[in-house]
């Protein structure tokens, strides 16, 4: 069954980076673009930008381009989120999703930004 | 950016009622619309793609409708184990956008 696992909830200073992974298995990786929304507490869901597995071109929303890198490593069906100088606005929870209908979606790695 | 006006972003009902949340975009997105719900502390599931095609697995009680502009999404007898946070999402441009969400609670 299709499977997308993230890595562990993170706490970071104001000014670090942060690599979150989003592990996937059950099929074909290159087969599907992988989407990153960001949900911020108590908070709607935020469509970040998606990656061809296929290529490795990325496509981000104008809020996130600059600080935040999308990337992979197909040899282990994984794609990567990279944020960096990281600010305490950048606290949400971080989730890869499947697709252009998002059909599939990571568990979510909480990133938290505080001094 | 289309922008997906969703509403009401809040609804309480009793069980066994027939529940509606519509959603309205700034321009005309065809069929594109997605529908998600999501459980507290938990990621979003796809219910529903293109209007109105529902995922496997997923209840009959849910259902979609619209297009162009307009989008409605319906509970026909709302379970208690539906009380979750309802997202309309459109897939025909760039950046893709979500509605703000509707709050289900029973009441």
């Amino acid at each position: 069954q299709v499977q997308l696992v993230q890595s562990g909830s993170e706490l970071k200073k104001p000014g670090a980076s942060v690599k979150v992974a989003c592990k996937a298995s059950g099929y074909i990786f290159a087969t599907y673009t992988m989407n990153w929304v960001r949900q911020a507490p108590g908070q709607g869901l935020e469509w970040m930008g998606w990656i061809n597995t296929n290529t490795g071109n990325p496509t981000y929303a104008q809020a996130f381009t600059g600080r935040f890198v999308f990337s992979l490593d197909t040899s282990v069906s994984t794609a990567y989120l990279h944020i960096s100088s990281l600010q305490a606005e950048d606290t949400a929870t971080y989730y890869c999703a499947r697709a252009v209908y998002l059909d599939h979606w990571g568990q979510g790695t909480l990133v938290t930004v505080s001094s | 950016d289309i922008q997906m006006t969703q509403s009401p972003s809040s609804l309480s009902a009793s069980v066994g009622d027939r529940v509606t949340i519509t959603c309205q975009a700034s321009h005309d997105i065809s069929d594109y619309v997605n529908w998600y719900q999501q459980k507290p502390g938990k990621a979003p599931k796809l219910l529903i793609n293109d209007v109105s095609n529902l995922q496997t697995g997923v209840s009959s009680r849910f259902s979609g409708s619209g297009s162009g502009t307009d989008f409605t999404f319906t509970i026909s007898s709302l379970q208690p184990e539906d009380i979750a946070t309802y997202y309309c999402q459109q897939c025909h441009n760039l950046p893709r956008t979500f509605g703000q969400g509707t709050k289900l609670e029973i009441k």
